[in-house]
């Protein structure tokens, strides 16, 4: 049973605003949850994190909904520089202390 | 501050050929991950670490074995490559399980 359901893949252009929804229908009580953006041949790198409601930072915003089984990312303005996969993780179900990655949603951003 | 730094880069084994992978943190975190990274497919976990001399399998662990004598170094050993083996392989590191994760810069490996 998949942790966490994300769209495989999606296309915007640049300047509009993206929303990639998460599910996480089996998220535990102490769970976070966290998105992190990967760029060919380069590591995974930190977006965002939140527990509840919403969180922003300079780079996006989290919107978690108060039953907190799934949440939406939201990347405000994208440009072509976001054409990247954009992973949704939260902590293991099972309590095991592990960073736990589906298979992400991969964004093109066209001009 | 160099964060997390694979060694090495790039590298082409032969099957059957034994090799280790270092991957060094800077930043005192308590824990350590290896990840591996087949084409257009996410991230597997093989194993991780919590702490000093503590390691535990991922998802993937066979024919991995790994290390953690030092807090800063996470070594993973390949005992006999197989071509199946043949991915790119990430480390990373955290301070916890909840917080932000750092990654390395990765290290290609192809078995032949």
């Amino acid at each position: 049973l998949a942790k966490t359901t994300q769209p495989i893949s999606m296309d915007s252009y640049e300047g509009q605003e993206v929303n990639i929804t998460c599910s996480h229908n089996n998220i535990a009580t102490n769970d976070y949850i966290t998105w992190y953006q990967q760029f060919p041949s380069q590591g995974p790198r930190f977006i965002i994190q939140g527990y509840k409601t919403k969180v922003t930072n300079e780079v996006a915003s989290l919107f978690i909904p108060a039953d907190r089984k799934s949440s939406t990312l939201s990347l405000p303005r994208v440009s072509l520089s976001d054409t990247a996969v954009y992973y949704c993780l939260v902590g293991d179900p099972a309590g095991f202390q592990k960073l736990v990655f589906g298979t992400g949603t991969r964004l093109l951003v066209s001009p | 501050n160099a964060g997390v730094t694979q060694t090495p880069k790039f590298r082409v084994l032969k099957t059957g050929q034994s090799m280790t992978l270092l991957c060094a943190q800077d930043m005192n975190h308590e824990y350590m991950y290896w990840y591996r990274q087949d084409p257009g497919m996410g991230l597997r976990l093989i194993h991780y670490s919590v702490g000093e001399g503590t390691t535990a399998k991922g998802e993937v662990p066979d024919g991995y074995n790994v290390s953690r004598l030092k807090k800063q170094n996470f070594l993973l050993g390949l005992e006999s490559a197989a071509p199946s083996q043949t991915s790119v392989y990430f480390c990373a590191s955290s301070l916890d399980r909840d917080t932000e994760a750092f990654f390395g810069q990765g290290t290609r490996l192809t078995v032949v």
